[in-house]
C-alpha cells in the first residue's frame, strides 16, 4: 500500500460546528503532516508529528486541533473555523530519512460559510 | 519573503513547445524536490536532486540542481496537456527537522 488516503474528500461546515478531518497511511512512515492550501498557491505547514508525538505546530490557531492516534492515523478536530478557514487541507507522510521525501494525500476540500 | 521564489507564476503554452521553470534561492539546500499537483489532488513527488550540478531525467523532464544547491529548474520539452498543472519546488535545509520550504508554485497550462 503505496497511498495516503484522506476522507472526507469534500466537507461544508458552518461556524459553530465541530467536524473532524481523517488522514491514513500503512507506509510505515513515522512522520505525518499536516498542511493547508489556497488556490494556486503553495501547500502552508500546520503540524508536524514525529514517531506520534507532535513536533512542530507554526503557530496555528487553537480551533484547528491535530491527533495522532497511532503511527497510522492522523487527525484534525476542527471548531468554531472562520469563513477564511476555507482551502484544501493536505496531509503527507515521510519516512524521516535524509531527503525527507513527502507523500500527499488527495486532500479534503473544506468550505466554511 | 518567500524563500524559496519560482518562475514564471503562470505559463500557458501549446502543446508541443517546451518551456523552462525556475527555483531560486539564496538559501542552501541539501536536497530539492519537485512536485507537480492536479486540480483537486494532493501534489505527486516527481523527483529528488541531491547533488551540486546534478541533473536528472525522467521521460520528457529533465531536472537539474544548482552547482551551488541553492536554485534548480525543470525544463520541459515537447510538452502536452497532461503536463498541465502547479509545479511546486520544496528544498530541505540542513537543521530543518524534516521541514520542507516550498516554492511560490507554476501554474502551467498546456493547450491543445
Amino acid at each position: 500500500d503505496t497511498e495516503v488516503t484522506q476522507t472526507p474528500k469534500h466537507l461544508v461546515m458552518g461556524m459553530t460546528n465541530k467536524k473532524s478531518l481523517k488522514c491514513e497511511q500503512h507506509m510505515g512512515h513515522r512522520a505525518m503532516y499536516w498542511y493547508k492550501q489556497k488556490a494556486k498557491k503553495p501547500p502552508e505547514l500546520m503540524f508536524v508529528y514525529s514517531y506520534e508525538k507532535l513536533s512542530i505546530n507554526e503557530s496555528v490557531p487553537s480551533r484547528f486541533s491535530p491527533e495522532c492516534p497511532n503511527s497510522s492515523l492522523l487527525n484534525l478536530h476542527l471548531h468554531a473555523l472562520q469563513p477564511e478557514d476555507s482551502a484544501l487541507y493536505l496531509c503527507a507522510s515521510s519516512r524521516g530519512t535524509v531527503n525527507n521525501e513527502q507523500f500527499f494525500g488527495p486532500g479534503t476540500r473544506l468550505t466554511v460559510l | 519573503t518567500q524563500l524559496l521564489e519560482q518562475s514564471p507564476q503562470f505559463l500557458s503554452i501549446q502543446e508541443g513547445e517546451n518551456l523552462t521553470v525556475y527555483c531560486n534561492s539564496s538559501s542552501v539546500f541539501s536536497s530539492l524536490q519537485w512536485y507537480r499537483q492536479e486540480p483537486g489532488e494532493g501534489p505527486v513527488l516527481l523527483v529528488t536532486v541531491v547533488t551540486g550540478g546534478e541533473v536528472k531525467k525522467l521521460k520528457r523532464l529533465t531536472f537539474q540542481f544548482g552547482d551551488a544547491r541553492k536554485d534548480s529548474s525543470l525544463h520541459i520539452t515537447a510538452a502536452q496537456p497532461g503536463d498541465t498543472g502547479l509545479y511546486l519546488c520544496a528544498g530541505l535545509r540542513s537543521g530543518s527537522a524534516r521541514q520542507l520550504t516550498f516554492g511560490s508554485g507554476t501554474q502551467l497550462t498546456v493547450l491543445p
